[in-house]
């Protein structure tokens, strides 16, 4: 079955970085971009930008330009998405979800808390 | 970027009633329109696509609709299971962007 698994919960300092991953199983990884979508209680969800799975090719959000980094490694079918320059208003859950749009399938999300 | 307006923000209802939440573009997105069903600590699922296509598995007490700029997802003869919160995502114009949420709870 398609599964999408996330890796763990992150508490962070301000001013660094953190890379979560997304290893998907159950499918052809290439066969879908991954995306990956913000959620805060003050703004909701929040659409941050895909990742072509197959040739690593992106496209952002404008407002996520700089602060997510998204990256592939199709060896071992995992999306990795890197925050950085982490303020407190990075603190969120980030969710990957299977392709551009369908979503049909989401990973269990990470919880990322920014505190000194 | 295209606004979704989605309301009402809270919708108290009773077991068995039928229920309507709508989410308002700000331009054309066309069928361009998908609900999410959210419950507490769970990733969203995917309810409707296309603006009025069931996904796979979503009971047929579901249906979407669209008038104009409005879209709308409505639930007959509401469950238990179905007290969540609800979103509304456009996937016509770059960003995607996605209602504020609805949230379905017990009057």
């Amino acid at each position: 079955q398609v599964q999408l698994q996330q890796s763990g919960a992150e508490l962070a300092k301000p001013g660094s970085s953190v890379k979560i991953s997304c290893k998907a199983s159950g499918y052809t990884f290439t066969s879908y971009y991954i995306s990956w979508i913000k959620q805060t209680t003050g703004q909701g969800l929040e659409y941050i930008g895909y990742i072509n799975t197959g040739s690593g090719g992106t496209n952002y959000n404008e407002k996520f330009k700089g602060k997510a980094t998204l990256t592939v490694d199709k060896s071992s079918s995992t999306a990795f998405m890197q925050l950085s320059s982490l303020t407190p208003d990075d603190s969120a859950v980030y969710y990957c979800a299977r392709g551009v749009v369908p979503f049909d399938y989401w990973g269990q999300g990470v919880m990322v808390t920014v505190s000194s | 970027d295209i606004q979704m307006t989605q309301s009402p923000s809270s919708l108290p209802a009773s077991l068995g009633d039928r229920v309507t939440i709508t989410c308002r573009a700000s331009q054309d997105i066309g069928n361009y329109l998908r609900w999410f069903q959210q419950k507490p600590g769970k990733s969203p699922r995917l309810m409707i696509y296309g603006a009025t296509n069931l996904a796979n598995g979503v009971p047929s007490r579901f249906s979407g609709s669209r008038s104009g700029s409005d879209y709308s997802l409505t639930i007959n003869s509401l469950e238990s299971e179905d007290m969540a919160i609800y979103y509304c995502l456009q996937h016509n114009e770059y960003p995607y962007t996605f209602g504020a949420g609805t949230k379905l709870e017990l009057k």
